[in-house]
């Protein structure tokens, strides 16, 4: 079947350490993005790509780092200078690439990172 | 840049009430509009989108929504709740010259028996 498949489900972080959560896609999208989902916040945008090699800075991508070496995959890095790094990050994937934004976005079932 | 305003983070209704969730959006140029609904701890389900022609939109699980140009507005409705509706619900809009979606902040349904 195809879909988004986001890994680890649940991930445990020493404060200091980098993380890189994992975002795995097999539709075909040209289009990939990560946000980050905090209570009562709704979902804020940190990177997304429209193609790959390439990539831009969504609203709060301070503390964070992506790569699209391919096009199934959109790795997230979580560096240690992001500060409040406990959250709920999801993975999105959509058809087209520039130009066109009627597509909708599939979701992966999201990672929880938590800082201890 | 486009942004999503939605009114009220928690609803309550009673089941086989009305549902009303309220969404305005801005946008420079003719928007993309969707619903998305999350089920805790899960991601986003597509309820229903609209991108051009009718603005009355049917979705899944007997939502619908309809937009409207002159009140910038997205609401969704259906007729009567179920328990299973209880669930987290998104609006996103999305605009022609780019690709990237902007959501609420969500509105949390609460369905009383």
């Amino acid at each position: 079947d195809g879909g988004i498949t986001q890994s680890p489900k649940y991930l445990f972080r020493k404060e200091g350490q980098n993380v890189t959560l994992s975002c795995e896609q097999n539709l075909n999208h040209d289009a990939m993005y990560w946000y980050r989902q905090d209570p009562g916040q709704g979902l804020r945008l940190i990177y997304y790509s429209q193609i790959v090699n390439d990539f831009q800075k969504g609203d709060i991508a301070e503390g964070y780092s992506v790569s699209r070496e391919k096009k199934e995959s959109f790795p997230l890095t979580v560096t240690s200078a992001q500060k409040n790094p406990t959250a709920f990050y999801l993975c999105a994937s959509s058809l087209p690439g520039q130009g066109f934004s009627g597509a909708e976005a599939f979701f992966g079932q999201g990672t929880r990172l938590t800082v201890v | 840049a486009q942004s999503v305003t939605q009114l009220g983070s928690h609803v309550s209704v009673s089941e086989g009430a009305l549902v009303l969730l309220r969404c305005n959006y801005s946008s420079s140029v003719p928007p993309y509009l969707f619903w998305y609904v999350q089920y805790p701890n899960q991601g986003l389900q597509l309820l229903l989108k609209y991108t051009t022609g009718a603005t009355l939109v049917k979705g899944i699980n007997g939502f619908e929504a309809e937009f409207k140009k002159s009140e910038t507005s997205f609401h969704l409705t259906k007729p009567s709740a179920h328990m299973s509706d209880a669930a987290e619900y998104f609006c996103a809009v999305s605009e022609g010259n780019n690709n990237d979606m902007r959501f609420g902040a969500g509105t949390r349904l609460t369905v009383k028996p």
